[in-house]
């Protein structure tokens, strides 16, 4: 079946500095990949939705600048969280494929910003 | 804007009861639906891929219908044992979700 590699699957890292977490399609190639970020005990909120090659779409509230996305490839995307800071702490996951084939998740990544 | 409710937000029920999930959505002109299920902290595996041409798939104790027309999906889970116990949620294809059902099987 599709296989989703997100990594890494923890990081923690200083105030101020950037981020990058990667997600890549082992199996197949993805038109679409999106992200999610995950606060708990709540539901995943959709924060950009990318298409190979093109620019990613982000959703109202989400800062471009701050979380930037790169579709570069079809097999893989990358979310770049930028000079973070500990609100930004949350659980990250991604998830590709096509809209015939539905989509497959990674494992998620756990970003703690201290 | 395309609005995924789910129903109930949270259910707690005796091992072996058979039980029903509820998903809506506002605009019907989808492509598929899926149902995928998340343990804590983990990532969300995926169930059930229904495409819009479809009315219902199954895999093993899972049964999952779809009514286009009607904005409404369920998730049937037969026989539930204490590993199904995780949050259920539905997407449709443009990945927007639900808040989730979160499911508890005692045994």
């Amino acid at each position: 079946g599709a296989v989703v590699s997100q990594h890494p699957s923890r990081v923690i890292c200083k105030s101020g500095t950037s981020v990058k977490i990667e997600c890549r399609s082992l199996d197949f190639q993805a038109t679409t990949m999106f992200w999610y970020r995950q606060f708990p005990k709540q539901s995943l909120m959709l924060m950009a939705t990318s298409n190979e090659g093109s620019k990613a779409t982000y959703e109202q509230g989400v800062e471009k600048d701050k979380f930037l996305i790169n579709h570069a490839s079809l097999t893989l995307s990358t979310l770049t969280v930028t000079s973070a800071h500990p609100e930004d702490s949350s659980f990250y996951i991604c998830s590709a494929g096509r809209p015939v084939d539905g989509y497959t998740f990674g494992s998620g990544t756990r970003l703690t910003v201290v | 804007k395309q609005e995924v409710t789910q129903i109930p937000a949270a259910l707690s029920v005796p091992e072996g009861e058979n039980l029903v999930l509820n998903c809506s959505f506002t605009d019907s002109a989808i492509y598929n639906l899926q149902w995928f299920r998340q343990d804590p902290g983990k990532g969300l595996t995926s169930l059930l891929l229904i495409q819009s041409s479809q009315r219902e798939q199954t895999s093993g104790r899972l049964n999952a219908s779809l009514d286009k027309s009607s904005g409404r999906s369920t998730l049937y889970i037969a026989a539930s044992q204490p590993g199904d116990s995780a949050t259920y949620l539905c997407a449709v294809d443009d990945m927007r979700f639900g808040a989730g059902t979160r499911l508890t099987v005692k045994p």
